[in-house]
């Protein structure tokens, strides 16, 4: 059972590309979201969704967009990369629940640096 | 932004003792506080979700209680082991729909 995957692994971008991080869930969970981890300040939500089509803001969406065309697919894009999203950055996934009492299940993390 | 405030940051203790920290979090909109633990170069896993005020969870030597009235949740750690070494993060769920806001974490380490 594989889970939550997220591709790529590690990445090195210079400032101003652009790039892609996938994420993929093989659990028909409704409910994925984008975090990034900064030393000190725990996990910090960029985007998250509710369903195929579905997106909405988190704490700190500036600089990344995301999509939802597919239960099973949530990816990442950062528009113009700038060295303050060096971070490690997570994404994760849980079932529908009307009382929000299903727990999050975590990918591996991309740990992504911008020089 | 919700404020969700863990302490202490980090704690050091030694093997076989018994340890807790605090998660506090708003007491308006509360649907559920959620704890992860978090090892070193892996991802965060699920330790427990509650959603009752009152509540209490165990699993084999970790516990938590939540106080949803006043906003605040501890996590229990009996007779920690080297291996209980790791972060531990807390949630805080203000929607039904599974958006959580995380505090920063406790760094808990174990000495042999």
């Amino acid at each position: 059972n594989a889970g939550v995957t997220q591709t790529p692994k590690f990445q090195v971008l210079k400032t101003g590309q652009s790039m892609t991080l996938q994420c993929a869930q093989d659990m028909n969970h409704e409910y994925m979201s984008w975090y990034r981890q900064d030393p000190g300040m725990g996990l910090r939500l960029i985007h998250y969704s509710v369903g195929a089509g579905i997106t909405d803001q988190g704490e700190v969406p500036n600089g990344y967009n995301v999509s939802r065309s597919t239960t099973e697919d949530f990816p990442l894009r950062l528009l113009s990369a700038a060295p303050s999203q060096t971070s490690v950055y997570f994404c994760a996934s849980s079932p529908r629940d009307t009382v929000g009492n299903q727990p999050q299940h975590f990918g591996d993390g991309t740990r992504l640096s911008i020089l | 932004i919700l404020n969700v405030e863990q302490s202490p940051q980090s704690l050091h203790v030694q093997e076989g003792d018994s340890t807790n920290f605090t998660c506090s979090f708003p007491s308006s909109n509360f649907y559920a506080l959620h704890w992860y633990r978090w090892e070193t170069a892996k991802s965060p896993e699920a330790l427990f979700v509650m959603t009752l005020n009152g509540d209490e969870k165990k699993k084999g030597r970790i516990s938590a209680t939540l106080n949803t009235k006043e906003g605040y949740s501890y996590l229990y750690i009996k007779g920690s082991q080297p291996e209980d070494s790791a972060t531990y993060l807390c949630a805080f769920g203000g929607t039904s729909y599974g958006k959580l806001t995380f505090g920063q974490g406790t760094i808990l380490t174990v000495h042999p």
